[in-house]
């Protein structure tokens, strides 16, 4: 397994304001995911961000609204971009160590929307 | 923290009970299938993973089946614990990064 660390754990913030979450893993990872997930929701796939290219984004996800970066194998943000009430959820990263098998999860940013 | 999965079916198992969980996968063509605990307040934890060129798999305390004929995926649990209390989510792929993650059980475990 991979130990990752996500920041903030939790969040507060205003509608109309950005937030930027940081995803570190213990190890140098090929892949690096996004996904959200609303109150009494399963996830979703927001994006995959790729070391050195431009971040894949799922149906319904725009890099406008979810800018993401991965200047290393190890570290990836994802901005949740003017905010509205709708963007309460969970924001997890996964990161894949075998090549497009096992996916292994941070432990989240709790953001609330006002 | 707070509650993942408010409105998900629930199921409820005494104290040193098996557990059974459950879940219907989508496409035909998957072929490496993961189960997740969801603790509140934290990420998915991997539990145990099988590919479908095997109907069964087992771990510590857990077994995976695999029935590709129905699309049917089951996770046992055996002499269910207190902290065995989640979320439980199954996810496919097939031979892919996307995973396609169920809808979630939550397990409730009665002292």
């Amino acid at each position: 397994s991979a130990v990752i660390s996500q920041k903030p754990s939790r969040d507060i913030c205003q509608r109309g304001t950005s937030l930027t979450i940081q995803c570190q893993v213990d190890s140098q990872v090929t892949m690096m995911f996004w996904y959200r997930q609303q109150p009494g929701q399963s996830l979703t796939l927001i994006a995959t961000a790729n070391q050195g290219s431009e971040a894949t984004y799922e149906s319904g996800f725009v890099i406008d609204k979810f800018p993401i970066s991965r200047p290393n194998l190890t570290f990836s943000t994802l901005t949740v971009s003017n905010m509205s009430p709708e963007d309460s959820s969970i924001y997890l990263c996964s990161v894949d160590r075998t090549g497009g098998e096992t996916q292994y999860f941070g432990p989240g940013t709790r953001l609330l929307v006002l | 923290g707070e509650s993942v999965g408010l409105h998900l079916p629930t199921l409820s198992v005494q104290e040193g009970d098996n557990s059974i969980i459950n879940c219907a996968y989508s496409n035909s063509a998957s072929d490496y299938f993961i189960w997740y605990k969801q603790e509140s307040g934290k990420g998915p934890q991997f539990i145990i993973d099988i590919r479908s060129n095997m109907d069964k798999r087992q771990g510590q305390r857990v077994t995976v089946l695999l029935n590709k004929t129905v699309k049917h995926l089951s996770l046992q649990i055996a002499a269910t614990q207190p902290g065995d209390s989640a979320v439980y989510f199954c996810a496919e792929t097939a031979g892919t990064y996307k995973y396609i993650f169920g809808t979630g059980t939550r397990l409730k475990v009665l002292a």
